[in-house]
């Protein structure tokens, strides 16, 4: 069964640092890996897709990356900013199609002005 | 990128009355959507597989009478939670897939805040 970890649970830094969330999955025969920000109480808005032949996503100040044979990715945040506070949802997708995704379990961030 | 909206977006009820949540799918037709549970400070739970005109399929431990699916369009599913107790009080998603030959990518809803009394 197919397991997502992120680490940390919890992150608090200043405005202005550059941050690395990290997630990792147990089994590396992934579709595709997805990360999410879910603000409190809300939905979740898709940030970065990275399909499994990839190695990387960028979209702005962010920078996903895609280690599958290791079973790991990273979401790097650039000079981050007070409304970057969420929390970050790491999710894979095993099969093509339409199969669902298994999520871990998010960090939380807090960027401090 | 996809629309998905949800509603409502936070109901109160009773124990024991039964809430209906609704899944719009406003960009495309979606035959499949998924519907997910969200405890305080935990990962989003997958509950069931909604499919357009057939039966949904729903996972382990998920009771089917419980939480009963509709998925009676292409655009619409719904979940309804009968005779709610304090313990299904939780966040619920609903989240689609574009089409089969997609990036695979999943969109989802606002969420729906349930709080049974």
């Amino acid at each position: 069964k197919q397991e997502v970890t992120q680490i940390p649970a919890a992150l608090s830094v200043p405005e202005g640092e550059n941050l690395v969330l990290n997630c990792s999955f147990t089994d590396s025969a992934i579709y595709n890996l997805q990360w999410f920000r879910q603000d409190p109480g809300k939905g979740l808005t898709s940030l970065l897709l990275i399909q499994s032949s990839q190695r990387e996503q960028t979209s702005g100040r962010l920078n996903a990356s895609l280690d599958k044979s290791s079973g790991r990715s990273t979401l790097y945040i650039a000079a981050s900013q007070p409304g970057d506070s969420a929390t970050y949802l790491c999710a894979v997708k095993l099969h093509s199609g339409y199969s669902t995704l298994t999520f871990g379990k998010g960090t939380m961030l807090l960027v401090s002005p | 990128g996809a629309v998905v909206s949800q509603h409502p977006s936070r109901v109160i009820c009773k124990s024991g009355t039964s809430v209906k949540i609704e899944c719009r799918s406003l960009d495309f037709q979606a035959t499949t959507m998924f519907w997910y549970r969200q405890f305080p400070k935990q990962s989003l739970m997958l509950m069931a597989t909604s499919n357009e005109g057939s039966k949904a399929t729903y996972e382990q431990g998920v009771e089917k009478d419980k939480f009963l699916i509709n998925h009676a369009s292409l655009t619409l599913s719904t979940l309804t939670v009968t005779s709610a107790h304090p313990e299904d009080s939780s966040f619920y998603i609903c989240s689609v897939a574009k089409t089969l030959t997609d990036t695979g990518e999943l969109f989802f809803g606002e969420g729906s805040r349930l709080t049974v009394l």
